[in-house]
């Protein structure tokens, strides 16, 4: 039971350059989400989609560009990386079938110099 | 998406119950109450929700008060590994915010 994998686990990158964070999950959830965890703010909901092809906006989606053209992939990009971008991204995915229950992944640390 | 209100931090002997309350006094009749911890470091972890009735599973047990404005998460024998970020939320099954806020923090104490 792999669940949901996120890679890279670690990432540094330049300012103005597009990093792609990758998100995968094993067990066919329709909804998938990206949040931020900033020190001091707790986790801010970024993009989040209600299946392939369906993507929605969040609290904080500035910045970043989503897609999703399978169920169990949800990458997020950022198309250029500012210093404020640098943050802990987790991924995580919902199941309906046990209440509503939403999984995350581990997250992708990324440092913006 | 109704707002929680949680104590910044608390303490815990290990061993002993942990009881960490929540408040979210504006909740309506369709939201669940939902319980996260987060390990240093680590994504959130799920540990149980509710609706109206009191739940348990082999996490913890959750108390709700029967006007349904606040809840309490019980971790009957606190270990130092339960130190972490408790988030209480809640979240309608038609809703996709789920919002966290401050948490909790719970440090076990030996």
């Amino acid at each position: 039971d792999a669940g949901i994998t996120q890679s890279p686990r670690y990432k540094i990158t330049e300012t103005g350059r597009q990093v792609t964070l990758m998100c995968h999950q094993t067990w066919s959830h329709s909804y998938m989400f990206w949040y931020r965890q900033d020190l001091g703010h707790g986790l801010r909901l970024i993009y989040y989609s209600a299946a392939a092809d369906i993507t929605d906006k969040g609290e904080v989606p500035d910045g970043y560009v989503v897609s999703r053209s399978k169920t169990e992939n949800f990458p997020l990009t950022l198309e250029s990386a500012t210093r404020s971008q640098t943050s802990v991204y987790f991924c995580a995915s919902r199941d309906r079938a046990s209440g509503n229950t939403i999984y995350f992944g581990e997250g992708s640390w990324l440092t913006v110099v | 998406d109704a707002k929680t209100t949680q104590p910044p931090s608390m303490d815990c002997a290990e061993g002993r119950a942990a009881n960490l309350p929540c408040n979210h006094s504006t909740i309506s009749g369709n939201e669940y109450v939902y319980w996260y911890r987060q390990i240093h470091s680590q994504g959130p972890q799920y540990i149980i929700h509710g609706l109206k009735n009191n739940e348990t599973n082999e996490m913890a047990s959750l108390i709700i008060t029967e006007d349904r404005k606040s809840s309490t998460l019980i971790l009957p024998h606190a270990t130092l590994r339960d130190t972490a970020v408790y988030y209480c939320i809640v979240l309608s099954l038609q809703g996709n915010m789920l919002t966290f806020g401050g948490g909790t923090r719970l440090m076990v104490k030996p």
